[in-house]
């Protein structure tokens, strides 16, 4: 059974520094990984989509890496900002036509001004 | 402006009610799901549909039930069979078929038991 996993579960950083959101899964056989982004008692955003050919994607102050080999994947945010902060959530597709994707329980992020 | 709606954004149920929560997508989006949210932890998923008319269990369906009549609308019931309802709720919508998909959220339903 896949299980997504996030490590830390909570960040405070100031404002300036560079920092990554580690994202680990257990089996390697996914389709696509996507992270998010959700304020508190909202919906949440899709920040990146990385598909299981690729191995990165970028957007911005935002790049995300992929490693299926080892179950990994990174979202390396740089320069942070207070409105940065938020809780950060990564998410794989099963694939095989299922359309379901497994949410790790996501990094709550403090950026301190 | 397209996107998803869900009401209410707020909603409290007695004890041995059901209650339904609206989702309605303007995205043109094949598939749609529900994802219910504990405190602190992620999110799990509750059904989902590709297709009008038809729909599958996700991880957690005991106590809810959807219907899938119209592209656009993808309601859940919480019945009086689910025993701990109060959560987050979450409706969402995507394309389907080959390539990478992103998925959209609506802004969330909070349910509480009173």
């Amino acid at each position: 059974k896949q299980e997504v996993t996030q490590i830390p579960a909570a960040l405070s950083v100031p404002e300036g520094e560079n920092l990554v959101l580690n994202c680990s899964f257990t089996d390697s056989a996914i389709y696509n990984l996507q992270w998010f982004r959700q304020d508190p008692g909202k919906g949440l955003t899709s920040l990146l989509l990385i598909q299981s050919s690729q191995r990165e994607q970028t957007s911005g102050r935002l790049n995300a890496s992929l490693d299926k080999s080892s179950g990994r994947s990174t979202l390396y945010i740089a320069a942070s900002q207070p409105g940065d902060s938020a809780t950060y959530l990564c998410a794989v597709d099963l694939g095989s036509g299922t359309y379901k994707y497994i949410f790790g329980t996501g990094t709550r992020l403090k950026v301190l001004a | 402006d397209g996107g998803i709606t869900q009401s209410p954004k707020y909603l409290f149920r007695k004890e041995g009610q059901n209650v339904t929560l609206s989702c309605e997508q303007n995205l043109n989006h094949d598939a749609m799901y529900w994802y219910r949210q504990d405190p602190g932890q992620g999110l799990r998923l509750i059904y989902y549909s590709q297709i009008v008319n038809d729909f599958q269990k996700g991880d957690i369906a005991e106590g809810y039930s959807v219907s899938r009549e119209k592209k656009e609308s993808f309601p859940l019931t919480v019945t009086s069979a689910q025993k701990n309802p109060t959560a987050f709720y979450l409706c969402a919508s995507s394309w389907t078929g080959r390539g990478g998909y992103t998925i959209y959220f609506g802004e969330g339903s909070w349910l509480t038991v009173v």
